[in-house]
């Protein structure tokens, strides 16, 4: 069973201060490493992708992948309030759909 | 370009009738996917096309679901006798080239 561990939150961070979203996984064999935003009532949205170890950056995000440790990150800079919303940390191994944990819910504070 | 479109936004049905859901994926776009998410839970895998085949359907819950994509275009994914359980959103995504999942605005369904 391959599993995506996030912590369900709610993470609540003052605007402008920095947001660190975790996620842990199961399948050492997984290959590709995405991060998605969901609003309230909407469907996801892609905000990242990330396939080998170190960082990407993009903006004011950056995500983060360690293989050994199983585990990739995203942070967001300078925080405002309209980063509040779910972020789905999502893993593919390969050939197969992709597998979401719950989801991070963050709160920016105005 | 458009993005993935999904039909309809929401539905009501009552126990026991059949529903289609209906998906146009990002043109060109090769592989197609349905993921079911319950509120408060990520989406979770249903099915998979790549053009016309049905790859992988082993994330249906139960024989009661079914999905196709007769002309490696349009989607429809079938759910009979709906149950109450079957209450979430549907989501639909396409695959570019760079491997990345592009999602529709989904459907929510309601089962009385």
């Amino acid at each position: 069973q391959k599993e995506v561990e996030q912590n369900s939150g709610p993470l609540s961070v003052p605007e402008g201060a920095i947001a660190s979203l975790n996620c842990t996984y199961s399948d050492r064999g997984s290959q590709s490493f995405f991060w998605y935003r969901q609003y309230s009532g909407k469907s996801p949205e892609l905000i990242m992708s990330i396939y080998s170890n170190g960082d990407k950056e993009d903006g004011r995000f950056t995500a983060q992948l360690n293989k050994a440790s199983q585990y990739v990150s995203l942070l967001i800079r300078d925080s405002q309030p309209s980063d509040s919303a779910t972020y789905l940390c999502a893993v593919d191994s390969g050939n197969t759909p992709l597998v979401f944990g719950k989801g991070t819910r963050l709160s920016v504070i105005a | 370009g458009a993005g993935v479109s999904q039909s309809p936004r929401y539905k009501v049905a009552k126990r026991g009738q059949d529903v289609a859901l209906r998906c146009d994926p990002i043109s060109g776009h090769v592989s197609l996917f349905w993921y079911q998410q319950a509120l408060g839970q990520g989406p979770e895998f249903l099915t998979y096309f790549q053009n016309e085949a049905q790859l992988d359907k082993s994330g249906l819950p139960s024989d009661r679901f079914f999905a196709e994509r007769p002309e490696g275009s349009v989607s429809t994914l079938k759910i009979q006798r709906t149950q109450q359980e079957d209450s979430a959103v549907y989501l639909c995504a396409s695959l570019d080239g760079h491997n990345e999942q592009f999602f529709g605005p989904g459907t929510r369904l309601t089962v009385l």
